[in-house]
Parts: structure tokens; C-alpha cells; sequence
């Protein structure tokens, strides 16, 4: 199985602030890997797939980079919709593992 | 419009079986692969099951496997999740979801879960 870590765990931010999130593979998973918010009581949203490319309708201040075993999520300018919790996951091989989860939270 | 209506969650005994209900609107629905999707009481995202567009081919996480069965009925544009020997373990929000597809530099076809139910809470406790 991959194991995909995320850090951090938690964090907290501004609105307006500038935040990163990272991924780690356990192997290099070239761009097979995908971005999801999830909030409470909803269904999780798709945000950002292949590693980069930002899925239809998501505001443009999510942004996505990487490939093999490091990628990063970017949030620009963060507003207080953003305030969730964010999961990594990678379609390389099954299981399609995700990773544990960043919780953003409010300074 | 795309939508995704789980249904069938609810309390359960250990050892005990529900099944699990998907319907499919606004989208062909058998040209596209399934998932399910879980997500414990304060836990984490956790990958169940996949069924491809034509149902010939199936996987399962670990966790699941020899008691938990997908399948999908092109006819009623459903998807299903036959849960068997339930463990307490299994309480979780059961999330279906759309499996999205993209072909970059004409080699790497990369999938993704674009669109998703609301869920619907499966309890297994005595």
C-alpha cells in the first residue's frame, strides 16, 4: 500500500494569509494525486486533480505542484469559506490511500 | 446536473448486513467508473470500494474484502454496497463517488473523484 502523509496536521491561519500543505508518497506516484476539502456534514469537494490542474469551478487562489513523491496545496489570500480540512490522495495503484488530513483552522 | 443520492445507512448489529444504495442522475452513468468512500467519527477519508463503467472490474481496501460487495445496475442508473458481517469498525459516513477521468501527454490517465453523494451514516453497534 502507499502511505501518504500530510503537515501539517493542523494549522492555523488569517483570513488573507497564505497557506501551504504538504504530501508525502511513500513511492513516487508521478502526478496521481489529488486535492479534497472536506467541512462538516458535507461531502467532500474536489479541488485539485492530477497534481495541478484545478477542478472546474474552484476559485483560482487553490493551486497545486509537484510530482513523484512531493506535492504541495496552496491556498492564496485565504478566505473564511477555506476553513476545513484538506486530504491528499493518490490513484497510482489501490488501495486509493489518502493521506491523514489538514485541518485549517482560525487564528 | 450531476447527482449522487446514497441511501440504506442506519443502526446495525455486529455480525449483521445492510446494503447500500447510490442513485445516478445527470450523467451517463455506465460510462463511468464508482467509488466508495468512508469516513469514520472523527477519522479521516478512507477508500472502500471501486467498480469500473462495466462492472468487470472490482477492488476493495483490506479492510472490507470477503464481506463487503459492489456492484451497479446500469438499468436504474444505481451503485451498491452489500456490507456483510458488520464490525463496529464500519460506523461511518458512506460516501459514493463519481470517478473523473484525464489522459496527460497522452500517457498518463489520471483519475479523480469529482462529484459526491452526501453520504448516509451506517452504525454498527449492539
Amino acid at each position: 500500500d502507499i502511505q501518504m502523509t500530510q503537515s501539517p496536521s493542523s494549522l492555523s491561519a488569517s483570513v488573507g494569509d497564505r497557506v501551504t500543505i504538504t504530501c508525502r508518497a511513500g513511492q513516487t506516484i508521478s502526478m496521481y494525486l489529488n486535492w479534497y476539502q472536506k467541512k462538516a456534514g458535507k461531502a467532500p469537494q474536489l479541488l485539485i486533480y492530477a497534481a495541478s490542474s484545478l477542478q472546474s469551478g474552484v476559485p483560482s487562489r487553490f493551486s497545486g505542484s509537484g510530482s513523484g513523491t512531493d506535492f504541495t496545496l496552496t491556498i492564496s489570500n485565504l478566505q473564511p469559506e477555506d476553513f476545513a480540512t484538506y486530504y491528499c490522495q493518490q490513484t497510482y495503484s489501490t488501495p486509493l490511500t489518502f493521506g491523514g488530513g489538514t485541518k485549517v483552522e482560525i487564528q | 446536473e450531476v447527482q449522487l443520492v446514497e441511501s440504506g445507512g442506519g443502526l446495525e448489529q455486529p455480525g449483521g448486513s445492510l446494503r447500500l444504495s447510490c442513485a445516478a442522475s445527470g450523467f451517463n452513468f455506465s460510462t463511468f467508473d464508482m467509488n466508495w468512500v468512508r469516513q469514520a467519527p472523527g477519522k479521516g477519508l478512507e477508500w472502500v470500494s471501486f467498480i469500473s463503467g462495466s462492472g468487470g472490474t472490482i477492488y476493495y481496501a483490506d479492510s472490507v474484502k470477503g464481506r463487503f460487495t459492489i456492484s451497479r445496475d446500469e438499468a436504474k442508473n444505481s451503485l451498491y454496497l452489500q456490507m456483510s458481517s458488520l464490525r463496529a469498525e464500519d460506523t461511518a459516513v458512506y460516501y459514493c463517488a463519481r470517478s473523473g477521468r484525464v489522459t496527460l501527454f497522452g500517457v498518463l490517465t489520471i483519475t479523480y473523484s469529482d462529484y459526491w453523494g452526501q453520504g448516509t451514516l451506517v452504525t454498527v453497534s449492539s
